[in-house]
């Protein structure tokens, strides 16, 4: 089984706080590394979809990199606001269009 | 709208009793995921399909069967051989085609419990 890790499991921080997760999945035989949101009593949304090495994509204050030679991504926050308090789950898009999902870091941004 | 239908929102059952779930997509996707959610847990792919006709098992498929005789539908089935089938269950949908491509729609899920 492949495994997707991601750290920390959970995170409080302030409001207006940056804050950053990580994920990190071997470093091989992939197509793509996604980033989701999960906000409670919703469905997960994309965020990202990243394929190339370097790559860097941003959305407002949220902005993510892509390592595929040692295998992982990061997730940053500028000036978390409460609103950003989600599950935040990374997967990786394998061959044959097999998405394997990490545990997740769960975010809580205190007003 | 365009989207993923999932249904029942909620389900009961006994033990010993098959259940389907329902996920019905008008997204003219391709692929299509289960996934389980147990408490504290990720995201765990349970049986995927690229394509009509064609399905993979995912990484906890045992318990489970699904079919895919319409590009729209995908239905799971919790069987009886399910030890602990009593979780949250996602479908997603997504385009086929490769590399870059693949961001998953999801439905709003299904909460199996077994009584």
């Amino acid at each position: 089984i492949l495994n997707v890790e991601q750290s920390p499991q959970s995170l409080h921080v302030q409001e207006g706080d940056s804050t950053n997760f990580t994920c990190s999945f071997p470093s091989s035989n992939f197509y793509a590394l996604h980033w989701y949101r999960w906000e409670t009593a919703k469905s997960p949304e994309a965020l990202f979809v990243m394929t190339l090495n370097g790559d860097e994509k941003k959305k407002g204050r949220i902005s993510a990199t892509l390592n595929t030679k040692e295998g992982y991504s990061y997730l940053y926050i500028k000036g978390s606001q409460p609103e950003d308090s989600a599950t935040y789950l990374c997967a990786l898009h394998t061959s044959y269009d097999k998405v394997i999902f990490g545990p997740g870091t769960s975010l809580s941004v205190i007003p | 709208d365009g989207g993923i239908t999932q249904s029942p929102k909620y389900l009961f059952r006994k033990e010993g009793q098959n259940v389907t779930l329902s996920c019905e997509q008008n997204l003219n996707h391709d692929a299509m995921y289960w996934y389980r959610q147990d408490p504290g847990q990720g995201l765990r792919l349970i049986y995927y399909s690229q394509i009509v006709n064609d399905f993979q098992k995912g990484d906890i498929a045992e318990g489970y069967s699904v079919s895919r005789e319409k590009k729209e539908s995908f239905p799971l089935t919790v069987t009886s051989a399910q030890k602990n089938p009593t979780a949250f269950y996602l479908c997603a949908s997504s385009f086929a085609g490769g590399p870059g491509t693949g961001e998953l729609f999801f439905g709003e899920g299904s909460r199996l419990t077994v009584l």
